[in-house]
Parts: structure tokens; C-alpha cells; sequence
């Protein structure tokens, strides 16, 4: 376990539609980092925030958004869904923001999306 | 843009042989590698990291040398069980930034037989 927790595990939605995913860092962690993983792209970074405040940006869709809240806990908001947005969905956290620090990886949210 | 390539898979083992995953990379400065580990079902582990050229990560077995030479970070063990049996990913964070985001390799899948 390593101390990061995400919900809901599983999502089945329509194409159109729009969903939250949500991150709870490790305690202590100000660091959260959003990840895509698919069969054809790969684990692919999003997004990541430092302490309330967006730090570095990935291939994020417009349609993504994201935010940190003062909890530290993170959402990942997905609109206007399409059926290649289906995904598993990673959030990360690490103390800092350095590049050498260690990133624990939560279990994943699983979109489906048809 | 920084990158990394990891050998193609699956790779098939018997119990107590020894294991190669190659890794290469390209990057602008001075990254920190890493190798994580996904079992199924499961978010990302971490397995070894190293932050500087010559620095060698070890965990549980498994080893790798950060080569700045041959910009390479394989991973080796020395006798491999059933229970490594998962995918393997190499990852670099930025080297000319200060954010710790990951550029991961596309995965490589270790199965293990008795």
C-alpha cells in the first residue's frame, strides 16, 4: 500500500459525458502528479501540482482539468468524453517537487468509456 | 524532447535465470532514472532509482548502473522467481527543470516459470 488513495476504482460512462476522478496524496506528500496509461500511448504524464498551484503540464487535453485543493487532495476533470479517452488513470505524489525525489503511485481509476 | 526506449517484450524466463531489461534514454542535462514495477491489478512501485552518473540502484536483487557514457540504465537480477513475474518501466525525470515529472519507457513484460 502505498499510501495514496484514488476513487472510484472503476468508471463506465458515455461518450459526451463528464467526470471527476479523485486523489488523496500520501500524508505530507505537496506534490500530486496525474498520468494516463493506454495500450497505445503508453503511461503518458498530464499534469502535476505543487501545494495548491499547477507546477508542469503534459499532453493534457483541453477537455482535462485538474486542481489541488487546500486538503492537498487532487480532482482530475474529464468533459466532452470520447471513446479513446478510455484509460487507466494514475495519480502520484512525492514530498517535493525535485527530480530526484521518489513518486508513490496510487491504484488507478479505470475509464471506460462507450 | 527527453525520451526513453526500453527492450521490446515479452520476456520469458525459467525460475533462477538471470534477467536483462535494456533501457536507453535521451535527455537534455543531468536526469534521475528510475525502474518502477507494475503487478497486476496494482498502481506503479518503485524498484530502484539513481540521481547521478556511476550511481547504482539496488532493491530486492535487482540492480542498475546510471551510464552517462552509453546513456543506458539496464536492469539486471541474478536469478529471477515466479513472483517477479510483472512489467517493468524505466523513467527519467526532466533533466533541465526542477519538476519531477515522469517520461516513462513503454514497458516491458517479465513472465517467470517454475
Amino acid at each position: 500500500d502505498s499510501g495514496v488513495t484514488q476513487t472510484p476504482k472503476h468508471l463506465i460512462t458515455a461518450t459526451g459525458q463528464r467526470v471527476t476522478l479523485r486523489c488523496s496524496p500520501r500524508s505530507g506528500d505537496l506534490s500530486v502528479y496525474w498520468y494516463q496509461q493506454s495500450l497505445d500511448q503508453g503511461l503518458q504524464f498530464l499534469i502535476q501540482y505543487y501545494n495548491g498551484e499547477e507546477r508542469a503540464k503534459g499532453n493534457i487535453l483541453e477537455r482535462f482539468s485538474a486542481q489541488q485543493f487546500p486538503d492537498l487532495h487532487s480532482e482530475l476533470n474529464l468533459s466532452s468524453l470520447e471513446l479513446g479517452d478510455s484509460a487507466l488513470y494514475f495519480c502520484a505524489s512525492s514530498v517535493g517537487d525535485i527530480k530526484w525525489g521518489a513518486q508513490y503511485f496510487g491504484p488507478g481509476t479505470r475509464l471506460l468509456v462507450l | 524532447g527527453d525520451s526513453v526506449t526500453q527492450m521490446e517484450g515479452p520476456v520469458t524466463l525459467s525460475e533462477e535465470a538471470f534477467l536483462t531489461i535494456n533501457c536507453t534514454y535521451t535527455a537534455t542535462g543531468y536526469p534521475s532514472l528510475f525502474w518502477y514495477v507494475q503487478y497486476p491489478g496494482e498502481g506503479l512501485q518503485l524498484l530502484l532509482k539513481a540521481t547521478k552518473a556511476d550511481d547504482k540502484g539496488s532493491n530486492k536483487g535487482f540492480e542498475a548502473t546510471y551510464r552517462k557514457e552509453t546513456t543506458s540504465f539496464h536492469l539486471e537480477k541474478g536469478s529471477v522467481q515466479v513472483s517477479d513475474s510483472a512489467v517493468y518501466f524505466c523513467a527519467l525525470s526532466h533533466g533541465s527543470s526542477n519538476t519531477g515529472k515522469l517520461i516513462f519507457g513503454q514497458g516491458t513484460t517479465l513472465q517467470v516459470k517454475p
